[in-house]
């Protein structure tokens, strides 16, 4: 199965700041990566697919990039509802492994 | 709008069995698969599976393969997700979500989630 892993675990941020978050997969999974943010007792919501395109309605300071193995999420100034965790998700084979997840705290 | 509308908490035993609905609406359901993803208390995201409800192909985590079954009912628009044989590393929260309906795929709406406790 294909493992991802990301990191940081935890990130200390400013408002203003801009954040990366990187996610890397065991093997090549071309561009089937997606991202994810979650809060507190919700459930998941999708930021980007296929590795560099934006959900509709996401904020335009979101940001993915890479292909193959090394994949990051930018959010280029972080604002007050950023701060949740960040999961990665491949879907290039049948286990559709997630990272283990990136919280974003306030510095 | 697109929804999807899982059914309420549940407290079982160990060695028992769970099934959680979610009841799709606001697009058409058989365009699209749902997979259950878990997340056990504070701890990351958990791939448990996938079904079309196109054509009703399964795909399942290999961890769970064995004890879980997932199904779709097409005349409501729901689809159930069953884990048997309990154990207390089950408690979660179970989510569904919206999939593609031919094989891998990101996730694009989710369910509100259902806890599971499992405790003797």
């Amino acid at each position: 199965d294909i493992q991802m892993t990301q990191s940081p675990s935890t990130l200390s941020a400013s408002v203003g700041d801009r954040v990366t978050i990187t996610c890397r997969a065991s093997q090549s999974i071309s561009s089937w990566l997606a991202w994810y943010q979650q809060k507190p007792g919700k459930a998941p919501k999708l930021l980007i697919y296929k590795a560099s395109s934006l959900e509709s309605g996401v904020p335009s300071r979101f940001s993915g990039s890479g292909s193959g193995t090394e994949f990051t999420l930018t959010i280029s100034s972080l604002q007050p509802d950023d701060f949740a965790t960040y999961y990665c998700q491949q879907y290039n084979s049948y286990s559709r492994a997630f990272g283990q997840g990136t919280k974003v705290e306030i510095k | 709008q697109v929804q999807l509308v899982q059914s309420g908490a549940e407290v079982k035993k160990p060695g028992a069995s769970v099934k959680v609905s979610c009841k799709a609406s606001g697009y058409t359901f058989t365009s699209y698969g749902i997979s259950w993803v878990r997340q056990a208390p504070g701890q990351g995201l958990e791939w448990m599976g996938w079904i079309s409800a196109y054509n009703g192909n399964t795909n399942y985590a290999q961890k769970l393969q064995g004890r879980v079954t997932m199904t779709t009912d097409t005349s409501t628009s729901t689809a159930y997700m069953e884990l048997r044989s309990l154990r207390s590393d089950d408690t979660a929260v179970y989510y569904c979500a919206r999939a593609g309906p031919l094989g891998p795929s990101y996730f694009d709406y989710w369910g509100q989630g259902t806890l599971v406790t499992v405790s003797s």
